[in-house]
């Protein structure tokens, strides 16, 4: 099973500061990585796959890279309905698709 | 606009068995370019794959829960359906209903669309 480590469990920015989060893979899994986005109370939101596609509907502020093991999310300036919880998933070795366990983006 | 609901029985006994279905609107359960799953979140907690499965019925479970898990999909009634056996508190989660692209090699990749979830309770 692929374990995935995200980084920093939380991160405190302000509205308009970039923010890097982070997701380490314990094995090569090339670009099959995925990015969600969930709020308190709702579903996650798909944000990027293929480490750096940007799914439909998603702000040009989400960018994704890397491959390999190291991968990272940018969110260029933060905007107000940024602040949430996101996860990556990756889908290089199944079953089962895993995730990480969470970067919380909050209000610094 | 596809859209999935989760119907769950929000309380279940120790050692009994959570029957979740999911009821997909706006689009045919029967489209051949989709798997259907489920994932659950314990409360306050991060995301876990619990299984998916195609409209011919090719399913893939997590080996962690295989010896208790079995899907199925009723395409008469656009559903698909997860059973989970022997259930304990560590079963106690918000169980989301997704839609995952069929991708060939992996069989799918993402999950593109999620319900709203049910929140299931294991306790007597």
């Amino acid at each position: 099973e692929v374990v995935l480590t995200q980084s920093p469990a939380t991160l405190s920015a302000s509205p308009g500061e970039r923010a890097t989060l982070s997701c380490r893979a314990s094995l090569s899994i090339g670009s099959n990585l995925a990015w969600y986005q969930q709020k308190p109370g709702q579903a996650p939101r798909l944000l990027i796959y293929g480490a750096s596609t940007r799914a439909t509907g998603i702000p040009a502020r989400f960018s994704g890279s890397g491959s390999g093991t190291d991968f990272t999310l940018t969110i260029s300036s933060l905007q107000s309905e940024d602040f949430a919880v996101y996860y990556c998933q990756q889908y290089n070795n199944w079953p089962p698709w895993t995730f990480g366990q969470g970067t919380k983006v909050d209000v610094k | 606009q596809l859209q999935l609901q989760e119907s769950g029985p929000g309380l279940v006994q120790p050692l009994e068995t959570l029957s979740l279905t999911c009821t997909v609107s706006g689009g045919s359960i029967s489209r051949s370019s989709y798997y259907w799953g489920c994932i659950r979140q314990p409360p306050g907690k991060g995301l876990e794959w619990i299984a998916s499965i195609y409209y011919s019925g090719k399913t893939y479970y997590s080996p962690s829960l295989k010896s208790r898990l079995s899907m199925s999909v009723d395409t008469s009634k656009n559903q698909f359906s997860l059973k989970l056996r022997s259930v304990t508190a560590a079963d106690t989660a918000v169980y989301y209903c997704v839609r995952s692209p069929e991708t060939g090699y992996p069989p799918l990749s993402t999950f593109d669309n999620w319900g709203q979830g049910t929140l299931v309770t294991v306790s007597s």
